[in-house]
């Protein structure tokens, strides 16, 4: 079966911090990846998603960049964070094409990022 | 432009009745329409999808309506339970650029008491 692991689940960071999210897929093979990000009592708003590795589409204009070392491995990253970056980041695979199914995303726990 | 939303941002039920939740959409072009259920701090988890080219699809105490013409979603669930307590999302799937391009709606929160 497959599996999505996210980390660290939480994390406090000052203004102008570096950052860095990680995301694993385990048992699949060339998954779609995205990362979103939820803010407080809102829907998901797409920041990025990968079709392969070094391959990086970016949704809107942001603090923030994303990077695919590995087929099932992606990275969320800032070199200085912002407050406006506070939010709920979450990391989601997907099979390539639909599949037959309705390409669902499956997510993963989630990053709870708190700026001060 | 694209957009899902609903029409409800909370939904308050008594235990054991049946909660109705609704969605609009303005892109008759997706391919798919899902619905996701979130709890408190975690990601959300697929609950059902429809194909575009269908009506109604059933699941286990769940049943999701697609009405076309008025471009509407709703995720019936029967037998409410307070487990079932969550915020559901509604999504448009298309598949676009080689990706699954997923776009969600506001969120509904159910709320469910004893």
């Amino acid at each position: 079966s497959q599996t999505i692991h996210q980390w660290p689940a939480t994390l406090v960071q000052p203004v102008g911090s570096p950052l860095s999210l990680e995301c694993t897929v385990e048992g699949t093979s060339n998954p779609n990846l995205y990362w979103y990000r939820q803010a407080a009592g809102r829907g998901l708003q797409l920041l990025f998603y990968s079709v392969g590795i070094g391959q990086i589409s970016s949704e809107v204009p942001q603090n923030l960049s994303a990077s695919r070392p590995q087929d099932r491995q992606f990275i969320l990253s800032s070199k200085k964070l912002l407050l406006s970056d506070s939010g709920f980041y979450l990391c989601a695979w997907s099979r390539q094409g639909y599949g037959g199914g309705s390409g669902e995303l499956f997510f993963g726990e989630g990053s709870r990022l708190t700026v001060l | 432009g694209e957009s899902v939303g609903l029409h409800l941002p909370t939904l308050s039920v008594q235990e054991g009745d049946n909660s109705i939740i609704n969605c609009a959409y303005s892109n008759s072009a997706s391919d798919y329409f899902i619905w996701y259920k979130q709890e408190s701090g975690k990601g959300p988890q697929f609950i059902i999808d429809i194909r575009s080219n269908m009506d109604k699809r059933q699941g286990q105490r769940v049943t999701v309506l697609l009405n076309k013409t008025v471009k509407h979603l709703s995720l019936q669930i029967a037998a409410t339970q307070p487990g079932d307590s969550a915020v559901y999302f509604c999504a448009e799937s298309s598949f676009s650029g080689g990706y699954n391009k997923l776009i969600f709606g506001a969120g509904t929160r159910l709320a469910v008491h004893p």
